[in-house]
C-alpha cells in the first residue's frame, strides 16, 4: 500500500512569514495526526483528526497554528506568523482506528531564519 | 496526561554487544506501548508494540521488549547489535481506549554501533 505522503520535504522561510504543509494519509485511514519534532527531541502531538473532526488539539499553539482536514482525507497544517522556535520537522501520521497502528510520513523540515 | 522517560540519550556500543534501552512511562490508566526507530534520513518505523497479553514482545530485526507493569517500564533489548542498528530509538505510549489516542514520545536514544 502507498505510504503517508507529505509535501514539501523542505521549507525555509523568514520569521513572521506564513507556511503550509500538506499531508495525504493512507487510503481508508480515518485518523490523521500532526506531530512536531524539534531537533534532539521526540515528536510532540499537535492535533488529531477523526475523519474531518478534531479529536485532540490541546497542544496546538492556536494563536499561530491552524489545521484542517476537509472531506476527511488530506490535511493542511499552517503556521502564521512563523517564529524561530517553529524550526522543526513536521510529521504526519495516519491510523485505521483505535490507536493500534500508525504509519508516519517522511516529514517536512521547516527552517525559520 | 502521559509522559515518557528514556534514560539514555546517547549510547555507543561495539558490534555484537548486547543492548538494553530503558523506557519508563507515567500514566494513571492503561496504556499501549511502542518502540519506534528512525534511521538517518528516514521516517519513523515501528519496531514492536504491546497492547495486552504476554509482556515479552518480539519485534522486527531481532528486537524485543518486556513490559513490567509494576515498574511502569518497557525496556528494549537486542542480544547482539549490528552496525546497521545505528539509529535514533523512541519509546512511545498512548492511552488505551477513548478517542484521543495520539502517541506521547520520549526524547529518544541515539544509538551508535561501532564496527
Amino acid at each position: 500500500e502507498a505510504g503517508v505522503a507529505q509535501s514539501p520535504r523542505y521549507k525555509i522561510i523568514e520569521k513572521r512569514q506564513s507556511v503550509a504543509f500538506w499531508c495525504n494519509p493512507i487510503s481508508g485511514h480515518a485518523t490523521l495526526y500532526w506531530y512536531q519534532q524539534i531537533l534532539g527531541q521526540g515528536p510532540k502531538l499537535l492535533i488529531q483528526f477523526q475523519n474531518n473532526g478534531v479529536v485532540d488539539d490541546s497542544q496546538l499553539p492556536k494563536d499561530r497554528f491552524s489545521a484542517e482536514r476537509l472531506k476527511g482525507v488530506d490535511s493542511t497544517l499552517k503556521i502564521q506568523p512563523a517564529k524561530l522556535e517553529d524550526s522543526a520537522v513536521y510529521l504526519c501520521a495516519s491510523s485505521p482506528a483505535g490507536g493500534y497502528g500508525y504509519t508516519f510520513g517522511s516529514g517536512t523540515r521547516l527552517t525559520v531564519v | 496526561a502521559q509522559s515518557v522517560s528514556q534514560h539514555n540519550h546517547h549510547v555507543i556500543l561495539s558490534e555484537a554487544a548486547s543492548l538494553e534501552l530503558g523506557c519508563n512511562y507515567s500514566y494513571g490508566g492503561t496504556v499501549n506501548l511502542f518502540w519506534y526507530v528512525q534511521y538517518p534520513g528516514q521516517h519513523l518505523q515501528l519496531l514492536l508494540k504491546y497492547f495486552s497479553g504476554d509482556p515479552l514482545v518480539k519485534g522486527i530485526k531481532g528486537f524485543e521488549a518486556e513490559f513490567i507493569k509494576s515498574k511502569f517500564s518497557f525496556n528494549l533489548r537486542k542480544p547482539s547489535v549490528q552496525w546497521s542498528d545505528t539509529a535514533e530509538y523512541f519509546c512511545a505510549v498512548n492511552a488505551k481506549g477513548g478517542g484521543a489516542d495520539g502517541l506521547t514520545f520520549g526524547k529518544g536514544t541515539h544509538l551508535i554501533i561501532q564496527p
